[in-house]
């Protein structure tokens, strides 16, 4: 199992519609979480990060569920120019400061 | 946050050649990491840049295929060396502190 995981999608949304992606990871003792937005041929840019219960910037909150092992990522009121690939990362356990991604999840947010 | 400047921005390479890619940071960061990335798929971890000493690689990649240098703590370098055409890829780094890090632009890497 990989220690991060999510839906690849493609979810395919209109604009103004609400949508949300889950990623789960394997490590328990996992303490701190990313999202990422990696627009095509681009480098990822941090989007948002999850210490505790959750974050919110915005049209974007994202959430942490400790007990079922997932980060969320919500994303209100979609826009053109959110379609992107969303990834999210672990820090993991082993305070060595490396972060683990997940495959991605694709979002295209159509007229 | 930091910002990464990573060179070269793309190459074609002939096989059994070497490259260096560099990234200088515009301060001084804790950490910094390389990542290869395939078209449409995720990042995989290759190694973490330890500053002046050996980087610590993930399963399954090596320090004489991937040899790294980190010298002070705005700077890294990564060398691709004997490449063969399965190196062809997006190379990048990363760097930062543990409140989120950010990402080099990359290098494409094709190898013919």
């Amino acid at each position: 199992r990989k220690e991060v995981e999510q839906d690849p999608g493609p979810f395919n949304v209109p604009e103004g519609a609400t949508v949300a992606f889950n990623c789960t990871y394997s490590n328990s003792a996992s303490q701190s979480f990313f999202w990422y937005r990696q627009d095509c041929r681009k480098e990822p840019k941090l989007l948002m990060s999850v210490y505790s219960s959750g974050n919110e910037d915005g049209r974007f909150t994202a959430q942490l569920n400790r007990a079922s092992q997932y980060i969320s990522l919500l994303i209100r009121d979609s826009k053109l120019s959110d379609s992107a690939t969303y990834l999210c990362a672990s820090h993991g356990s082993s305070n060595t400061g490396k972060l683990i991604f997940g495959q991605g999840t694709t979002l295209q947010v159509k007229p | 946050s930091a910002v990464i400047s990573q060179k070269p921005s793309r190459d074609i390479c002939q096989r059994g050649t070497s490259l260096t890619i560099q990234c200088q940071v515009d301060s001084q960061v804790t950490m910094m990491f390389w990542y290869r990335q395939q078209p449409g798929q995720s990042l995989t971890l290759i190694a973490t840049a330890n500053q002046g000493s050996e980087a610590t690689y993930e399963s399954g990649f090596v320090i004489d295929k991937f040899p790294i240098s980190r010298p002070n703590l705005t700077f890294s370098t990564l060398t691709v060396s004997n490449m063969s055409p399965e190196d062809s890829s997006i190379y990048l780094c990363s760097g930062g502190e543990d409140y989120g890090y950010t990402f080099g632009s990359g290098t494409r890497l094709t190898v013919v």
